[in-house]
C-alpha cells in the first residue's frame, strides 16, 4: 500500500522561510506525480496552491512555491504570514486514476 | 465564479445507505473529471473517488470499492456518491471537487463539504 509521508507538525517565525516536504514510503516522488498543495484552515474546503509541482494556483502569492528537493515534493513558503497558519496536504497522482493524499502538515506561525 | 455545493449528508446507522449530490454551476461541468474526497473528523484528507467526464471511467480507493458508487448527470451539472453498507469508519466531511486529470492532476475548486456521521 501506497503511503504519503510529510510532517506532522513544523513551526515557523513569521518572516521566516519554511520547506514543506512529500516522500513516498516506498520510492521517489518526481513530476511524473504531478505533486499538488493545498492549504486548509479548520472548518473550511481546502484552497488550491501549487499544482504540477511548481505551478502556483490562481490568485497564491508568490511566496509560496513548489519543487522537487531530492526524492521529495517541496513546498516553500517565503516570508511567512500569520495567516500561513494552517493545515497543508500534498497529494500524489499514482496513475491509473488512483491519487493519494499525505497526512498532512499542520504548521504553526510563531 | 466556479461554485460546487454538496447536501444529503447526515446521521445514518451502520449498515445504512446515504447518496450524496454535489450541484456545480457556473462552468462547462461535462468538461471536467470531478472527485469526492473525504475528512473524517481531526483527521487529513481522503481520496474516496472519481469519474470521467462521460462517467465511462470510474475509480475508487480500495476501502469503498464495492460499497460506494460515484455517477454524475451532466444535464443536472450533478455529481453524486450512492453510500452503502455504511461503517462507523466512513464517518466524515465529503467534499467534492473539480478535477484536471490530464496533462496536469490536481484538484482546483472545492466544495464546502457535507457531513456523514455512521452511528448507531
Amino acid at each position: 500500500q501506497t503511503v504519503v509521508t510529510q510532517e506532522p507538525s513544523f513551526s515557523v517565525s513569521p518572516g521566516g522561510t519554511v520547506t514543506l516536504t512529500c516522500g513516498l514510503s516506498s520510492g521517489s516522488v518526481s513530476s511524473n506525480y504531478y505533486p499538488s498543495w493545498y492549504q486548509q484552515t479548520p472548518g473550511q474546503a481546502p484552497r488550491t496552491l501549487i499544482y504540477s509541482t511548481n505551478t502556483r494556483s490562481s490568485g497564491v502569492p508568490d511566496r509560496f512555491s513548489g519543487s522537487i528537493l531530492g526524492n521529495k515534493a517541496a513546498l516553500t513558503i517565503t516570508g511567512a504570514q500569520a495567516d500561513d497558519e494552517s493545515d497543508y496536504y500534498c497529494v500524489l497522482y499514482m496513475g491509473s486514476g488512483l491519487w493519494v493524499f499525505g497526512g498532512g502538515t499542520k504548521l504553526t506561525v510563531l | 465564479e466556479v461554485q460546487l455545493v454538496e447536501s444529503g449528508g447526515g446521521l445514518v446507522q451502520p449498515g445504512g445507505s446515504l447518496r450524496l449530490s454535489c450541484a456545480a454551476s457556473e462552468f462547462t461541468f461535462d468538461n471536467y473529471w470531478m472527485t469526492w474526497v473525504r475528512q473524517a473528523p481531526g483527521k487529513g484528507l481522503e481520496w474516496v473517488a472519481n469519474i470521467k467526464q462521460d462517467g465511462s471511467e470510474k475509480y475508487y480507493v480500495d476501502s469503498v470499492k464495492g460499497r460506494f458508487t460515484i455517477s454524475r448527470d451532466n444535464a443536472k451539472n450533478s455529481l453524486y456518491l450512492q453510500m452503502n453498507s455504511l461503517r462507523a469508519e466512513d464517518t466524515a466531511v465529503y467534499f467534492c471537487a473539480r478535477t484536471y486529470s490530464s496533462s496536469w492532476y490536481f484538484f482546483d475548486y472545492w466544495g464546502q463539504g457535507t457531513l456523514v456521521t455512521v452511528s448507531s
